[in-house]
């Protein structure tokens, strides 16, 4: 089935630093992609997902492109804030229906 | 609208007890999912439902069971706890069960098992 690789954290920025988030996947076919983001003491929030091969999903300043060649889904966003601390989790379908597979998440921990 | 909502937040419960989890997905949404977030372990994913039925369910031994009301609502129930069986229950809902569809997460319900 389905299954994704995410770097481990915790990630630790001085705020307008850059930041990337690895993400690889193995899948049959071209799945969805997804960004999750958890803040402390939260559930999950959908960041941003990708339908499809090249296709960039982007919001709150943050992007991913889905690169069937190399077959990631790397995070980036170019001036990192305090309030981007939290923990994301890069995510696919794991086959048919709506399971998802998660990456162990990243704990992102960004200094004033 | 209003989001996945789930109730309680959180419960502390002893082990030997049985414990009963609600979720009321968003409106309009039929598919509803359970997953049991731990630091050990992170995200893994419970069980599935679509319109009452169970689509999918994860690798949880059968003390771990759910259902889903007509209305979409459902509920997840764990008997006999177990220390380990404490954690944040996460519940998402989806608008269809296309695996392109994304999934809304509630806060979620801490448990925990003393």
């Amino acid at each position: 089935g389905n299954s994704v690789t995410q770097m481990e954290g915790p990630v630790t920025l001085s705020e307008e630093a850059f930041l990337t988030i690895n993400c690889t996947y193995t899948a049959t076919g071209y799945p969805s992609l997804f960004w999750y983001v958890q803040y402390p003491g939260e559930g999950l929030q959908l960041l941003l997902k990708a339908t499809k091969a090249d296709d960039k999903g982007s919001n709150k300043g943050f992007e991913a492109t889905y690169r069937k060649e190399t077959t990631s889904f790397h995070l980036e966003k170019g001036s990192v804030q305090v309030s981007d601390s939290a923990v994301y989790f890069c995510a696919l379908p794991k086959a048919a229906g709506n399971k998802l597979t998660f990456g162990g998440g990243t704990r992102v921990l960004v200094k004033p | 609208k209003a989001g996945v909502t789930q109730t309680p937040r959180y419960l502390i419960k002893t082990r030997g007890q049985q414990v009963t989890l609600s979720c009321s997905p968003i409106s309009g949404h039929r598919s509803v999912s359970w997953y049991q977030q731990t630091p050990g372990q992170g995200l893994q994913f419970l069980f599935e439902y679509f319109s009452e039925t169970q689509r999918n369910k994860g690798n949880f031994p059968g003390r771990f069971s759910g259902r889903q009301f007509s209305n979409s609502r459902s509920e997840m129930n764990v008997s006999t706890l177990e220390l380990g069986d404490s954690a944040l229950y996460l519940c998402a809902s989806s608008l269809a069960t296309d695996m392109n569809t994304e999934a809304f997460f509630g806060q979620g319900t801490r448990l925990t098992v003393v």
